[in-house]
C-alpha cells in the first residue's frame, strides 16, 4: 500500500545535539511538508517542498533545516538552535503543487523530546 | 490568505449523542474544504471533503455541507461512538488559485471525547 513513513516514532535529543527525522513517501507525490504540533496549538508549517532540490520556509523555520534530494524523501533536521524542540512532528505530501484543491496525506508522526 | 475558525473544545458527549463541530472560513473564490481526524498518537487522516458550494462530503457516518452563504463547513454525526474520540481539524487551501502550491491552512482542532 502507498503511504508516508516517518521514523523513528520516538526520538530523544541531548542539549546541543542535532537530530534528523526521516520522512519517505511512495505515493509519487510532488509536494511534501513538515508540521510541528504542540498541545492545543494545531499544526504549524515548518518547511515545504514543491519539487526535488527546492524547498521554502514555512511559518516557523528557525532552528530547522531540510533537504529534498529525492522525490520520495524529505528529511527534517532539528538543530541545536531550536531551543524548544519538544513536540510532535508530522510529515505530509500532496500530489501536485499546481492543484491547490487537493488533500494532504500524513505520516504517523515522530515525537521528539529533550533528555 | 485564506483562514478558518473552528469551534473550540473540548467537546464531551455520551455514546449515541448528536455531534456538531462548527467551522467557518474566509477565502477568496470557492476553494475545496476538508475535515481531518487525528486519533491519539497518530497522524491526520482525511475524513471528508467538499469541492464546491452545496456539496456534501460524507464518510463513516460523518457529514459536512459546503455552505457558501454562511461560509461554513460544520461537521455532524447523528450518533457518536466511543471510537470517534479524537481531534478533528477543519482545513482549506492557504491561498486562492495556484498560489497556494498545495499548502493548507488548518483550524486549531477540536478534541472530542465520547463516554460509554
Amino acid at each position: 500500500d502507498g503511504g508516508i513513513t516517518q521514523s523513528p516514532k520516538y526520538l530523544f535529543r541531548k542539549e546541543g545535539q542535532n537530530v534528523t527525522l526521516s520522512c519517505e513517501q511512495n505515493l509519487n507525490h510532488d509536494a511534501m511538508y513538515w508540521y510541528r504540533q504542540d498541545p492545543g496549538q494545531g499544526l504549524r508549517l515548518i518547511y515545504y517542498s514543491q519539487i526535488v532540490n527546492d524547498f521554502q520556509k514555512g511559518d516557523i523555520a528557525e532552528g530547522y533545516s531540510v533537504s529534498r534530494e529525492k522525490k520520495e524523501s524529505f528529511p527534517l533536521t532539528v538543530t541545536s538552535a531550536q531551543k524548544n524542540p519538544t513536540a510532535f512532528y508530522l510529515c505530509a505530501s500532496s500530489k501536485s503543487r499546481f492543484n491547490s484543491n487537493q488533500p494532504q496525506h500524513f505520516g504517523d508522526g515522530t515525537r521528539l523530546s529533550i533528555l | 490568505g485564506n483562514s478558518v475558525t473552528q469551534m473550540e473544545g473540548p467537546v464531551t458527549l455520551s455514546e449515541e449523542a448528536f455531534l456538531t463541530i462548527n467551522c467557518t472560513y474566509t477565502a477568496t473564490g470557492y476553494p475545496s474544504l476538508f475535515w481531518y481526524v487525528q486519533y491519539p498518537g497518530e497522524g491526520l487522516q482525511l475524513l471528508l471533503k467538499a469541492t464546491k458550494a452545496d456539496d456534501k462530503g460524507s464518510n463513516k457516518g460523518f457529514e459536512a455541507t459546503y455552505r457558501k452563504e454562511t461560509t461554513s463547513f460544520h461537521l455532524e454525526k447523528g450518533s457518536v461512538q466511543v471510537s470517534d474520540s479524537a481531534v478533528y481539524f477543519c482545513a482549506l487551501p492557504s491561498n486562492a488559485g495556484g498560489t497556494s502550491y498545495g499548502k493548507l491552512t488548518f483550524g486549531q482542532g477540536t478534541i472530542l471525547t465520547v463516554h460509554p
